[in-house]
């Protein structure tokens, strides 16, 4: 069955510094999103991505973060200054369309120090 | 706006007992509705989603839910657990139309011996 691939699967870095989140979709999916779940809180939303733009993000996605396609298989999350409130597990999703359901990779975990 | 209610933070439950995870949405329009299963440490895993048609749907590992329109429900539920489906367990619902997953607070289902 195809997956959704991140990686790494744990990021250590510290704060002020840049991070990149890279993620394969699945190939033939069209529609492209970024989740984080703090430590033992719920699953928010982040981003949707279709035809190399955002298409929503949300009040938590703001200037510090960015959105990227840069071929046509890799889509990427930067933190351009992580705080430590940053630390998170990041998760990507890919979808062919709302009525095909989502499917998720297995996370990225980001710690701040 | 669209919301998801999960009633239950916890739910312990014996082995071979049934139970029911609780799911209340609110949405001016239809919606499309998923139960994801987290295991420690891990992603999270489609258990099943409504999309239309029959309101009853089967999911993995022997989990079933009921899409209640009128009572704006979608209630997980197993007539016999195991220790293995300890996890945590998320409701999510999208609108028609839109393209993001808004996801409840997780019940954490414990199974005991």
């Amino acid at each position: 069955e195809p997956e959704v691939t991140q990686t790494p699967s744990h990021q250590v870095t510290q704060m002020g510094q840049e991070v990149i989140l890279r993620c394969v979709p699945i190939s033939n999916h069209l529609y492209f999103y970024w989740y984080r779940q703090i430590l033992g809180q719920k699953v928010e939303f982040l981003v949707s991505f279709y035809n190399n733009e955002i298409s929503e993000k949300s009040e938590i996605f703001d200037d510090q973060f960015s959105v990227e396609r840069p071929d046509g298989s890799n889509f990427t999350l930067k933190i351009r200054s992580t705080k430590l409130e940053d630390s998170a597990m990041y998760f990507c999703a890919s979808s062919g369309g709302t009525a095909y359901g989502y499917t998720f990779g297995s996370g990225t975990r980001l710690t701040v120090v | 706006a669209q919301s998801v209610t999960q009633l239950d933070s916890q739910v312990p439950v014996f082995e071979e007992a049934p139970v029911e995870l609780r799911c209340n949405y609110s949405s001016s329009v239809s919606v499309y509705l998923f139960w994801y299963v987290q295991y420690p440490n891990q992603g999270l895993q489609l258990l099943l989603k409504y999309l239309s048609g029959s309101t009853l749907v089967k999911g993995i590992n022997g989990f079933e839910a009921e899409f209640n329109k009128s009572q704006t429900s979608f209630h997980l539920r197993k007539p016999s657990v195991h220790i293995s489906d300890t996890a945590e367990y998320f409701c999510a619902v999208s609108e028609r139309g839109y393209n993001k997953l808004i996801f409840g607070a997780g019940t954490r289902l414990a199974v005991h011996p």
